[in-house]
């Protein structure tokens, strides 16, 4: 079914950079397009990007487009999330996601890694 | 505010059964499959359903999940104290061309 492992989450002043990666395993990563989702501390889920197996195609969610960049690289079975221009309300725990099929059933979850953007 | 609309919380107690609803529009859930998660507070979500109804193996038939329209729902039958958790909806949005869930809902068993 396979594994993943987030890491790069910090504490980042607001306007700062940060990149996240998650390591993926036991399945054929490049088949599989993935995304990160993100949790608000005491709030639901919120999908964040994805991007295709290919990385030929990207999506964003609204308040993250043109701040945050997803990509891969197949070759490392690694999936990056580039954040610049940090805010307050970037602050979440981040979990990358492998869906069964197609982009949304996420079958497969990392353990997430933390980002806390303050001063 | 979700894309999604769920209830915040349900209620039942133990044997018991509860329906978790899910509303949405015709660009989401009228237009894609409708996927579950359980989360556990502190522990990242597990898939329950997919596909509206479909359980992946290891999800035990007392879940359930249906379709209708721009509303989705989720059933637990033979509730266990082990089945307190938030529950979250989810689907593609093809208007946002993004993903979308719920707000989640919080399982209480009494």
């Amino acid at each position: 079914e396979g594994q993943l492992v987030e890491s790069g989450g910090k504490l980042v002043q607001p306007g700062g950079s940060l990149r996240l990666s998650c390591a993926a395993s036991g399945f054929t990563f490049s088949y599989f397009a993935m995304s990160w989702v993100r949790q608000a501390p005491g709030k639901g889920l919120e999908w964040v990007s994805a991007i295709s197996g290919r990385a030929d195609t990207t999506y964003y969610t609204d308040s993250v487009r043109g701040r945050f960049t997803i990509s891969r690289d197949n070759s490392k079975n690694t999936l990056y999330l580039h954040m610049n221009s940090l805010r307050a309300e970037d602050t979440a725990v981040y979990y990358c996601a492998k869906p069964s099929r197609g982009w949304l059933t996420f079958d497969v979850w990392g353990h997430g890694t933390t980002v806390t953007v303050s001063s | 505010q979700s894309v999604l609309t769920q209830p915040p919380s349900v209620s039942a107690a133990p044997g018991q059964k509860v329906i978790i609803s899910c509303s949405g529009s015709s660009s989401n859930i009228g237009k894609n499959y409708v996927s579950w998660y359980q989360q556990i507070p502190g522990t990242a979500p597990k898939l329950l359903i997919y596909d509206n109804n479909m359980r992946p193996s290891g999800i035990p038939d007392r879940f359930s999940g249906s379709k209708s329209g721009t509303s989705a729902t989720l059933g637990i039958t033979g509730l266990q104290t082990g089945d307190e958790a938030d529950y979250y909806c989810g689907t593609w949005d093809s208007s946002l061309s993004g993903g979308v869930f719920g707000g989640g809902t919080k399982l209480t068993v009494l």
